[in-house]
């Protein structure tokens, strides 16, 4: 069974703030992926990867920044936090690109007050 | 550029009445794969059903859709909800076209079964 780990679970912090989310996929997998789910916007990519150290712009990057360190871990990085990003924050992996399953993890409710 | 829209936002019906979820698309590529995932509530979104041949049913967990490039539709259908089929659900598409950038998703349906 695939793995996709996210950290942390929730997050309340400040506008203005500094939050890094984490996440860990033991698949083996080369493609991971950040989205955010909001209410009649449904899930929208922020930034993914190919690989350890790639790093691509996907359609809401605004305000993040994204790091792969490894094949294992992505971050997602908020380094000045707007209540407009309070949001569920998704993390995937993928084997590949088209027609592969997207694998997600458990989520991290993110809150800017 | 591509695009999916699912037109109910909110879908409620009776236990045991079958449902209908809408799913259209829009591509140039004449090759998609089109995709269901399913969000359980406090639970990480998951696959459903998946497929890229034209006019083929497929099936899984009792939901069932069928892909028709005629009509870029892709719509979810169950003969007799259950109350456990309280969810989330995305159509998602992914063009080869667009490399790893994976898919793209529609807003959303949410569907809430009562007894």
């Amino acid at each position: 069974e695939a793995a996709v780990t996210q950290s942390p679970r929730n997050k309340v912090t400040v506008t203005g703030g500094n939050v890094t989310l984490s996440c860990r996929q033991t698949n083996s997998h080369n493609y991971m992926y950040w989205y955010r789910q909001d209410t009649g916007h449904g899930l929208r990519l922020i930034h993914y990867s190919y690989g350890a150290g790639n790093l691509q712009i996907g359609d809401v990057p605004d305000g993040y920044k994204a790091t792969r360190t490894t094949q294992e871990d992505f971050f997602l990085l908020l380094e000045l936090a707007s209540p407009s990003q309070t949001s569920l924050y998704f993390c995937a992996s993928s084997g590949g690109p088209s027609g592969n399953t997207l694998y997600f993890g458990e989520g991290s409710r993110l809150i800017v007050v | 550029g591509d695009s999916v829209t699912q037109t109910e936002g909110l879908v409620t019906l009776t236990e045991g009445l079958p449902v209908m979820l809408n799913c259209t698309y829009q591509t140039i590529y004449s090759n998609p794969f089109l995709f269901w995932y399913v969000h359980y509530l406090n639970e990480s979104p998951r696959l459903l059903l998946k497929s890229s041949t034209d006019n083929k049913r497929t099936e899984h967990q009792g939901f069932h859709a069928t892909l028709h490039k005629s009509s870029s539709s892709f719509h979810l259908q169950k003969s007799s909800a259950q109350l456990s089929d309280s969810a989330l659900y995305y159509c998602a598409l992914s063009d080869p076209h667009q490399g790893g950038r994976a898919l793209i998703f529609g807003t959303g349906t949410t569907v809430s079964v009562s007894p």
